[in-house]
């Protein structure tokens, strides 16, 4: 059966320090790769997505980056963070078809103070 | 731009209680629509997937309709329990393998 991982589960960052979190999947090959954040009071916002290899797409202007260095890991990353960085970052996976369901993953919840 | 609307914002009922929860599209051109739940601090677990040339899915005590031609859909929930309590999300897939969320509806399930 098919996992996806996160972590860290938590962390707390000053403002101005980098960030990297990282996703795994296991179970399954060549998964279209997703990175959600949840702020507080706000629904998921829908930021990087990966059909493959090398290849990222952003949704929204950022001070965020993602990568995806294998097959089944997904990487975000920022340089400086700011305090609207802070939310509740969460990984998905899906099937390579249009019409597969996504699965997430538990979750990373950053404090950037 | 799509937009996913949930009704109501949040919901409390007693223990046993049949409930519907709403989900609106403003574009129908979709390949899906998801229902998921979260607990607080926790990530989302897939409830039911109805695929964009289905009317409805069930599981267990949940029934999800679909109607893309008006932009809605319904999470019917049977005799509900207090573990039912969480956080409702609603999602459509659009193009590109996207999805687009709603705010979701807090339920809460008294006993």
């Amino acid at each position: 059966s098919q996992t996806i991982h996160q972590w860290p589960a938590t962390l707390v960052q000053p403002v101005g320090s980098p960030l990297s979190l990282e996703c795994t999947v296991e179970g399954t090959s060549n998964p279209n790769l997703y990175w959600y954040r949840q702020a507080a009071g706000r629904g998921l916002q829908l930021l990087f997505y990966s059909v493959g290899i090398g290849q990222i797409s952003s949704e929204v202007p950022q001070n965020l980056s993602a990568s995806r260095p294998q097959d089944r890991q997904f990487i975000l990353s920022s340089k400086k963070l700011l305090l609207s960085d802070s939310g509740f970052y969460l990984c998905a996976w899906s099937g390579g078809l249009a019409g597969g369901e996504q699965y997430f993953g538990p979750g990373t919840r950053l404090t950037v103070t | 731009k799509q937009e996913v609307t949930q009704i109501p914002a949040a919901l409390s009922v007693p223990e046993g209680e049949n409930l519907v929860l709403n989900c609106s599209f403003t574009d129908s051109a979709i390949y899906n629509l998801q229902w998921f739940r979260q607990d607080p601090g926790k990530g989302l677990t897939s409830l039911l997937l109805i695929q964009s040339s289905q009317r409805e899915q069930t599981s267990g005590r949940l029934n999800a309709s679909l109607d893309k031609s008006s932009g809605r859909s319904t999470l019917y929930i049977a005799a509900s329990q207090p573990g039912d309590s969480a956080t409702y999300l609603c999602a459509v897939r659009v193009y590109g393998n996207k999805l687009v969320f709603g705010a979701g509806t807090i339920l809460r399930v008294k006993s």
